[in-house]
C-alpha cells in the first residue's frame, strides 16, 4: 500500500514562533488531506488539498503532487496549536476512497 | 448543519461480549469508514462501505463487522470483544465524486477489560 511519512515526528515551539511540518507519499494520490488533533481528542480538518497552496489564518498548505509532498506551515504559533497533526492521502485509483495516515507530528507550543 | 455522530462516547465491556458502536451521518455521504487508532499505530481502516449494502475489510477486520442497510448508518459490530480492541475508534464520511473531503466523528473510547 502507499506509504505515507510525516516529519519532524515531535515539535517543540514558544510560543509565537514559525514552523514547517512535512508529509512525503510514495503514490499519486487523489485526496490529500491534514487535520490537527486536539487534546481532546477531536479531528479537525484543516486542508483538503490535493495540489497547490491553501491559507486559512496562520495556518497554510502546499501540496507539490509531481514530487509527492505536502508542507503545513504554521506561523505565530498559539498554545492552542498543540497536539497532533495528521496528514493523509487518498490513491489516485478509479472507486477508492479509503485514506492513509502518517503517524502524526506532535507539537507542543509553550507559553 | 449537516454532521456525523457516534455512540457511545465512552464504552467499558467484558472479555467475550458483543458490542456495537454507531456512527450516523447527515451529509447524505456515500462512503463511509471505521478506523482504530492505537498508541504507536496511528489511524488504522477497519471497515468502509461505498454505498448501501456495499461493505469491504480494511487493513485490521479481524474480529469487526460491518453492515450498511441506509446511507446514513455504518454501526461497527465486534463479536466477541478482546482486550487487544481496546483502542479509540473513529468513524468517518466523504462524497464519491468531486471533492471527496472526509469528516471524522468525535471518536468513541472502548475499554475491554
Amino acid at each position: 500500500g502507499i506509504q505515507v511519512e510525516q516529519s519532524p515526528p515531535d515539535l517543540i515551539l514558544q510560543e509565537g514562533a514559525n514552523s514547517t511540518l512535512r508529509c512525503n507519499f510514495s503514490d499519486s494520490v487523489n485526496n490529500l488531506q491534514w487535520f490537527h488533533q486536539n487534546p481532546w481528542g477531536q479531528l479537525i480538518n484543516l486542508f483538503y488539498i490535493p495540489s497547490g497552496t491553501k491559507q486559512n489564518g496562520r495556518l497554510s498548505a502546499t501540496t507539490v503532487a509531481t514530487e509527492r509532498y505536502s508542507l503545513l506551515y504554521i506561523s505565530s504559533s498559539q498554545t492552542t496549536d498543540s497536539g497532533v497533526y495528521f496528514c493523509a492521502v487518498e490513491l489516485r485509483r478509479a472507486n477508492d476512497y479509503k485514506l492513509s495516515f502518517g503517524a502524526g507530528t506532535t507539537v507542543t507550543v509553550r507559553a | 448543519d449537516a454532521e456525523i455522530t457516534q455512540s457511545p462516547r465512552h464504552k467499558i465491556i467484558e472479555t467475550g461480549r458483543q458490542v456495537t458502536l454507531a456512527c450516523h451521518q447527515t451529509w447524505n455521504h456515500n462512503n463511509m469508514f471505521w478506523y482504530r487508532q492505537d498508541l504507536g499505530h496511528g489511524l488504522r481502516l477497519i471497515h468502509y462501505s461505498y454505498g448501501v449494502h456495499d461493505t469491504n475489510k480494511g487493513e485490521v477486520s479481524d474480529g469487526y463487522s460491518v453492515s450498511r442497510s441506509n446511507t446514513e448508518d455504518l454501526p461497527l459490530t465486534l463479536e466477541s470483544a478482546a482486550s487487544s480492541q481496546t483502542s479509540v475508534y473513529f468513524c468517518a464520511s466523504s462524497e464519491s465524486l468531486g471533492n471527496t473531503e472526509a469528516f471524522f466523528g468525535q471518536g468513541t473510547r472502548l475499554t475491554v477489560v
